[in-house]
């Protein structure tokens, strides 16, 4: 079974400017989650979506935003990119407990 | 707000020794505990978890103990290899919710 993939793997943007990034979660897997994770911060939850709705939302400005779409592909979306949003995103998708996370993407913002 | 902490940062062992990391956490009210493994340019993954009505889970080669009267939690690794080098992370599940708290992280090196 293929796992979580994520894409692109590699982004560099400017403040200011918007991005968006993708994941594919596992197959047949409905939950997908999204993590930041810096050096000074850690790994920290961003939201969950289950079945096209977001179930939980981390502690994040509203630049930060994200969607599910019929199929459990999701996409996040930060506006506005402010130098502190460098950082690895990771998505993770689950079917119970245990979430299996793809490689993320690194996101560095000039 | 409550959050999941580490006590060791950095933890270096010798190939065939036995590792422990630890780790505390505040908030009572978790219905799971769970040790994810990070290596370099990878997503965590998932080693081992552990209920909240439970003391000791074993897997392969590993062990966590959870101790809910100090609020603290453990990964033992026996007989460590150098492919266990990694960043491990504890994470709790708080009741009611699905998503994960992460703690800090370890970085444990193992030397041949």
């Amino acid at each position: 079974k293929a796992g979580v993939t994520q894409t692109p793997r590699y982004l560099i943007k400017t403040r200011g400017q918007q991005v968006t990034l993708s994941c594919s979660p596992i197959s047949g897997h409905r939950s997908v989650s999204w993590y930041q994770q810096t050096p000074g911060q850690g790994l920290q939850f961003l939201f969950e979506y289950f079945s096209e709705t977001q179930r939980n939302k981390g502690n994040f400005p509203g630049r930060f935003s994200g969607r599910q779409f019929s199929n459990s592909r999701s996409e996040m979306n930060v506006s506005t990119l402010e130098l502190g949003d460098s950082a690895l995103y990771l998505c993770a998708s689950s079917f119970g407990i245990e979430q299996f996370f793809g490689p993320g993407t690194r996101l560095t913002v000039l | 707000g409550e959050s999941v902490g580490l006590h060791l940062p950095t933890l270096s062992v010798q190939e065939g020794d036995n590792s422990i990391i630890n780790c505390a956490y505040s908030n009572s009210a978790s219905d799971y505990f769970i040790w994810y493994k990070q290596e370099s340019g990878k997503g965590p993954q998932f080693i081992i978890d552990i209920r909240s009505n439970m003391d000791k889970r074993q897997g392969q080669r590993v062990t966590v103990l959870l101790n809910k009267t100090v609020k603290h939690l453990s990964l033992q690794i026996a007989a460590t290899q150098p492919g266990d080098s990694a960043v491990y992370f504890c994470a709790e599940i708080p009741s009611g919710y699905s998503t994960l708290t992460f703690g800090k992280g370890t970085m444990l090196l193992v030397s041949p």
